[in-house]
């Protein structure tokens, strides 16, 4: 069975400062690995995803992720918080064979003035 | 471009009631799904359908059934409304494969008194 664990429900950040949003996985098999965002009131959207090759994956806004294997990690990262980056983050897992996404809890992210 | 589109977006059901949540999507997709969502517990998968005419049980099916009516459309019905069933509901879909992008419908907020 997969799933999906995020360290921490909600973050807080200054605007400018370092972003870091954790989220470990749990696979028999080579993972495909995804970060969605929700905005208030909406339905989520794909900010970057790893499937294959390159580890270090970049996204939209300026997001990026890098999965470790040894790890079982894939967090997300942005150099410089913005206030608009204030959202839930999901990390969300599957595999070859699985036609669904295990997601995880859930990480709400405050950027701070 | 409308996507994924859910209807109704919000409803207040008492206990016993039932209702059918409607999803189209326009991205011709094979694959559909209906997640709910609770605080603290991330997205769990309810239903999804790989293709026309197929459908299976994901992690929290209970309490509801669903039918996938054409390619464009995959309803989810409450056949007999519980308190527990107070959640927020998305209806994604992708093509086929297990490497594809999600796309979220806007949610349907529904509670039950």
């Amino acid at each position: 069975a997969q799933s999906v664990t995020q360290l921490g429900s909600h973050v807080s950040v200054s605007e400018g400062a370092l972003v870091l949003l954790r989220c470990n996985y749990s696979s028999s098999v080579p993972p495909y690995l995804f970060w969605y965002v929700q905005y208030p009131n909406q339905g989520l959207q794909l900010l970057l995803k790893y499937t294959t090759g390159a580890t270090l994956v970049k996204g939209i806004n300026g997001f990026e992720a890098e999965f470790k294997k040894s790890e079982t990690s894939f967090h997300l990262t942005k150099p410089s918080a913005h206030m608009s980056d204030a959202a839930e983050y999901f990390c969300a897992v599957t595999h070859t064979g699985r036609r669904a996404l295990t997601f995880g809890s859930g990480t709400r992210l405050q950027v701070q003035p | 471009n409308a996507g994924v589109t859910q209807t109704p977006k919000f409803q207040v059901l008492k206990t016993g009631q039932s209702m059918t949540l409607q999803c189209a999507q326009d991205m011709n997709h094979n694959s559909m799904y209906w997640y709910r969502q609770d605080p603290g517990m991330g997205l769990r998968l309810i239903y999804y359908s790989a293709s026309e005419g197929t459908t299976d049980k994901g992690e929290v099916p209970n309490g509801y059934n669903v039918s996938r009516l054409n390619k464009r459309e995959f309803s989810l019905r409450l056949e007999s409304a519980a308190p527990s069933q107070t959640s927020v509901y998305f209806c994604a879909s992708r093509e086929t494969g297990n490497t594809g992008e999600l796309f979220f419908g806007e949610g349907s907020r529904l509670t039950v008194l």
